[in-house]
Formats: C-alpha cells, sequence, structure tokens
C-alpha cells in the first residue's frame, strides 16, 4: 500500500492553522499513524488509528479520515512544532510510510 | 522505563555484511513484535522489517529482501538485523521500534530506539 503525503513541505507562522493529508493507495479502514520528527531524533507517535490522541500530546494535534484519505491538523502552530510529519499505515504488511511534509516557518 | 537501545553501525565495504542489535528492557519483550526503520541521510522514513514476537513472521521492504534478516533471541531481550550484500544506498540511520501488538498492531510504534548509523562506502 503507497501512501502519499501533501504538501511535501509548508511554510507556516506561528499561530496558523495548517493541515497536511495522507492518501493511501487503498483502503486502510482507520489504520493510520501520524509521527512528528525534529532533527537527529526518533519519530514521535502523535496519532493512532487515524484520530487517537496519544498521551502528552498537546490538544493543538487533531487527525481525522478513514479509508483512504486522512488528515493531520494543527489549531494553532507553535514554535516547537516546526518539524517533518509522516503518516504510516498498519492495515497491512509491510507498514509503510508516507514519504513525509516538512513545516519551515514563513 | 521502556527502552531501546540499538548497536552495531559502522563503516563498512559494499557487498560486506553487519549485523544490528537492538537491546529492550522495561516491557514483556516476548510479547511484542519489533520493527527495523532506516532513514537515509536527509531522506525520510524507510520502513524495513518486521518480526513477530515469537518470531514465527517475518516481512520486509522490497529494497531488502533478499539480503537482510531479522531475527530476535527473547532470552536475551534482543532484536536484530543482519544485512548481507551492502550498498551504497543501505547507508542510514537503522532505528528499532516496539509494535503495540505481536505483529503489526492497528496502533503505531510509539516506542523508538535512538538509532545506529550504518555507512556503506569504500
Amino acid at each position: 500500500i503507497q501512501m502519499t503525503q501533501s504538501p511535501s513541505s509548508l511554510s507556516a507562522s506561528v499561530g496558523d492553522r495548517v493541515t497536511i493529508t495522507c492518501r493511501a493507495s487503498r483502503s486502510i479502514s482507520g489504520y493510520l499513524s501520524w509521527y512528528q520528527q525534529k532533527p537527529g531524533k526518533a519519530p514521535k507517535l502523535l496519532i493512532d488509528t487515524a484520530s487517537s490522541l496519544q498521551s502528552g500530546v498537546p490538544s493543538r494535534f487533531s487527525g481525522s479520515g478513514s479509508g483512504t484519505v486522512f488528515t493531520l491538523t494543527i489549531s494553532s502552530l507553535q514554535p516547537e512544532d516546526f518539524a517533518i510529519y509522516y503518516c504510516q499505515q498498519s492495515y497491512q504488511n509491510p507498514p509503510t510510510f508516507g514519504q513525509g511534509t516538512k513545516m519551515e516557518i514563513k | 522505563q521502556v527502552q531501546l537501545v540499538e548497536s552495531g553501525g559502522g563503516v563498512v565495504q559494499p557487498g560486506r555484511s553487519l549485523r544490528l542489535s537492538c537491546a529492550a528492557s522495561g516491557f514483556t519483550f516476548s510479547g511484542f513484535g519489533m520493527h527495523w526503520v532506516r532513514q537515509a541521510p536527509g531522506k525520510g522514513l524507510e520502513w524495513v522489517a518486521v518480526i513477530s514476537n515469537d518470531g514465527s513472521e517475518k516481512y520486509y521492504a522490497d529494497s531488502v529482501k533478499g539480503r537482510f534478516t531479522i531475527s530476535r533471541d527473547n532470552s536475551k531481550d534482543t532484536l536484530y538485523l543482519q544485512m548481507n550484500s551492502l550498498r551504497a544506498d543501505d547507508t542510514a540511520v537503522y532505528f528499532c521500534a516496539k509494535d503495540p501488538d505481536i505483529l503489526t498492531g492497528i496502533n503505531g510504534l510509539a516506542v523508538w530506539g535512538l538509532g545506529t548509523t550504518v555507512t556503506v562506502s569504500s
């Protein structure tokens, strides 16, 4: 299953509301996770099963979608949110990642 | 606390082999599947392989199939990745990650190691 994220990069300002889209090449039900990765660090799980926020993750992060189209929304960007975001499907082996979306400061 | 620590990375010539290890602690290792995920310099995450909790099922990315072997020793709480016939495009940071279930659970990968760097170069 191929996962395609859009956009590949996003320039935004602190306080902006931003949305990243992840599309699967076939239906993955709700088996979709979102990760945040900062330079030199391991990925951090933000959301799984499409919309379940992990403990300790700020509520400004939210996820939605099912089937083939999913979104990650950050309601009000904070300085610490500038990072790369990846989606990953766990519906079927191999569990593939999207190519990533780089969130940059405008 | 739950922890994964990778080791075994280094510089290796093309065509040679290397074995990575991932030492687990803080959870019942034999109860969970385990993954290897890699990241080439400046590139995105690439899933590499997964092994079920008991080692009976394994899946690989097409890019490593036939060259890499994932295994585990539940008596030692350790995951391995045997990498043979290494190529320049295998150069990456290799992360191990804990599956939420016995094999590719529906939930995401919440526990990751810090990674070990493999450089394939002559």
